[in-house]
């Protein structure tokens, strides 16, 4: 049975600082690997997508990396910001149990100014 | 193109009524996920529907109830509420085959009195 574990379960660190979110899962037949974040009372925002034959994908101060023989995805975060605080989410959509989505309980960051 | 929309946003109920929330999804999704998030539990998933069939279910008791329509939209029901059921809903839709990148509603935050 799959299992998607987030460690920390919360996170504090001054502004500008570059950080490093990390999620592993047990099982590694996994069809992609989803990172979100979210703020507090509201909903999930997509921050990445890998897909199982990817090892890595960047948007802007964002880079994720994905590696299955591991178990383990990375969330890199760049300079970060006070705007970067929010609980930080990754799911692993599972080839088996009909491509479920399967979550990690989150990350909860602060940047401190 | 227009995101998630959930209504309400906001709907507050007594134990023992039922509930109707409602989800439409991205244009052209298909597929469109459930999930209850509560302060203790965390994200827990509900069902999934793609083309209107139910693809995946949660451990949710038979009181919680879901369908979709032929235009993707999807309802979710519950009844006979409880107070445990107070929380956070939100609803997720995924394009092609519903197995990529999900997008999620903003939430109905439902409280019961």
């Amino acid at each position: 049975k799959q299992e998607v574990t987030q460690i920390p379960a919360a996170l504090s660190v001054p502004e500008g600082e570059n950080l490093v979110l990390n999620c592993s899962f047990t099982d590694s037949a996994i069809y992609n690997l989803q990172w979100f974040r979210q703020d507090p009372g509201k909903g999930l925002t997509s921050l990445l997508l890998i897909q199982s034959s990817q090892r890595e994908q960047t948007s802007g101060r964002l880079n994720a990396s994905l590696d299955k023989s591991s178990g383990r995805s990375t969330l890199y975060i760049a300079a970060s910001q006070p705007g970067d605080s929010a609980t930080y989410l990754c799911a692993v959509r599972n080839m088996d149990s009909n491509y479920q989505l399967i979550w990690g309980a989150g990350t909860k960051l602060i940047i401190k100014p | 193109k227009a995101g998630v929309t959930q209504t309400p946003r906001y709907l507050i109920k007594t134990r023992g009524q039922q509930v109707t929330l409602s989800c439409s999804p991205i244009s052209g999704h298909r597929s469109v996920s459930w999930y209850q998030q509560t302060p203790g539990q965390g994200l827990q998933f509900l069902f999934e529907y793609f083309s209107e069939t139910q693809r995946n279910k949660g451990n949710f008791p038979g009181r919680f109830s879901g369908r979709q329509f032929s235009n993707s939209r999807s309802e979710m029901n519950v009844s006979t509420l409880e107070l445990g059921d107070s929380a956070l809903y939100l609803c997720a839709s995924s394009g092609l085959d519903g197995l990529y990148e999900q997008y999620f509603g903003p939430g109905t935050r439902l409280t019961v009195t």
